[in-house]
């Protein structure tokens, strides 16, 4: 079964200052479809960041980013510039014929 | 649009007890899913449907059911409540199940005692 990992249940990080939260999975597909969605304290599940396994060029959504390395199955998100806004949990997710599978998050904290 | 709703927002059941939680969504999404979210383990789905008429098993479906009689809703029952199914439940909707972005409810807070 695929499983999706994310090491740091806790991550801070001073405000307008750059962080980067890590996620590895597992799987022996190749064209899956990886998100990072974000959960601030309202519990609403927003989503960050949508990456196409087939697609080689990283995705980019204004001050977010990603790393995406196929080989090695990891798919880290870039937050620049962090602002107030964005403490919050942040998941990882996998998706794949119709299964999607999540982290267990990691909490982001920004020190103003 | 009202999105993705999910009714009732907080619940309290006893062992045993039977309920529904309802979902509705006005997209006309095709794809719809339940996911459980305990702490420290993320969300897990429950069970999804790719349409009117069908659905299917997540990782997590013992004790649940699930029917899916119209594109809008999709309604989770819980036949026989266990203190292991308190949790956060979230509904989600999308176009598609494994390439689209998933539209989250704003969760039901469920305590079985």
């Amino acid at each position: 079964a695929q499983t999706v990992t994310q090491s740091q249940p806790e991550m801070s990080v001073q405000e307008a200052e750059t962080v980067t939260l890590s996620c590895t999975y597992d799987t022996s597909e190749s064209d899956y479809y990886l998100f990072w969605y974000k959960q601030p304290p309202s519990r609403q599940m927003i989503l960050v960041i949508r990456q196409e396994a087939y697609k080689q060029q990283n995705a980019t959504e204004n001050r977010f980013s990603v790393n995406f390395q196929k080989a090695a199955k990891s798919f880290s998100l870039k937050i620049s510039d962090s602002q107030l806004g964005d403490a919050a949990m942040y998941f990882c997710a996998y998706s794949y014929n119709n299964d999607m599978r999540f982290g267990a998050g990691t909490r982001l904290t920004v020190k103003p | 649009n009202a999105g993705v709703t999910q009714t009732p927002k907080f619940q309290v059941l006893k062992t045993g007890q039977s309920m529904t939680l309802q979902c509705a969504q006005d997209m006309n999404h095709e794809y719809m899913s339940w996911y459980r979210q305990d702490p420290g383990m993320g969300l897990r789905l429950i069970h999804y449907s790719v349409g009117a008429g069908i659905t299917d098993q997540g990782e997590v479906p013992n004790g649940y059911n699930v029917s899916r009689s119209t594109t809008e809703d999709f309604p989770l029952r819980l036949l026989s409540a266990a203190p292991s199914q308190t949790s956060v439940y979230f509904c989600a909707s999308s176009w598609d199940g494994s390439t689209d972005t998933q539209y989250f409810g704003p969760g039901t807070r469920l305590t079985v005692l």
